[in-house]
């Protein structure tokens, strides 16, 4: 069954540095998503991208956020200045919407430290 | 911010008991409720997408009801099996967004 992939599964980084967080959506998907669950905290949106470009942000989606499809297959997060709030698990997730309301399929995440 | 709800926060059921759970979110603006079971170290898995005024869905044992008036959606779990263990999660989808809105979870621990 096709699955949504992110990498790397855990990241330490020290406040200030940038990171890049990798995902493959699921192949046939069009619509492309970033959340984030601070430890103890309820999942929350980012941004979503469809057509090559942000369609939807959050307010946390500031000017340190970016995202880019860099090739047919790639979706990636770029935190430009790591802050110690940025700590959390970041999800990718893909639809189709081809069928109506579409499903968001979520992979596993990535664990980011900021230290 | 939509505000979603969910309770109990966390539940513990022997295993064979039937349990249930509940989602609230906003009335107004409704246009989808989802619910996902993650079980760390996973990715969270799609349950149900729900969009219809008293929709139900099975699946397997797990099923779940929508009432898009009052606000609220029940899961509900038949026969519990250690398997369930799991953090259930709701999101709403407003109308208008694709992005989703969360509830904390219900962490369900089924004891053999």
């Amino acid at each position: 069954e096709p699955e949504v992939t992110q990498t790397p599964s855990h990241q330490v980084t020290q406040m200030g540095q940038e990171v890049i967080l990798r995902c493959v959506p699921i192949s046939n998907h069009l619509y492309f998503y970033w959340y984030r669950q601070i430890l103890g905290q309820k999942v929350e949106f980012l941004v979503s991208f469809y057509n090559n470009e942000i369609s939807e942000k959050s307010e946390i989606f500031d000017d340190q956020f970016s995202v880019e499809r860099p090739d047919g297959s790639n979706f990636t997060l770029k935190i430009r200045s790591t802050k110690l709030e940025d700590s959390a698990m970041y999800f990718c997730a893909s639809s189709d919407f081809t069928t109506g309301v579409g499903t968001q399929y979520f992979g596993p995440g990535t664990r980011l430290l900021v230290l | 911010i939509l505000n979603v709800e969910q309770s109990p926060q966390s539940l513990h059921v022997q295993e064979g008991d039937s349990t249930n759970f509940t989602c609230s979110f906003p009335s107004s603006n409704f246009y989808a409720l989802h619910w996902y079971r993650w079980e760390t170290a996973k990715s969270p898995e799609a349950l149900f997408v729900m969009t219809l005024n008293g929709d139900e869905k099975k699946k397997g044992r797990i099923s779940a009801t929508l009432n898009t008036k009052e606000g609220y959606s029940y899961l509900y779990i038949k026969g519990s099996q250690p398997e369930d263990s799991a953090t259930y999660l709701c999101a709403f989808n407003p109308t208008g967004a694709n992005n989703l809105f969360f509830g904390t979870g219900t962490r369900l621990t089924v004891i053999p």
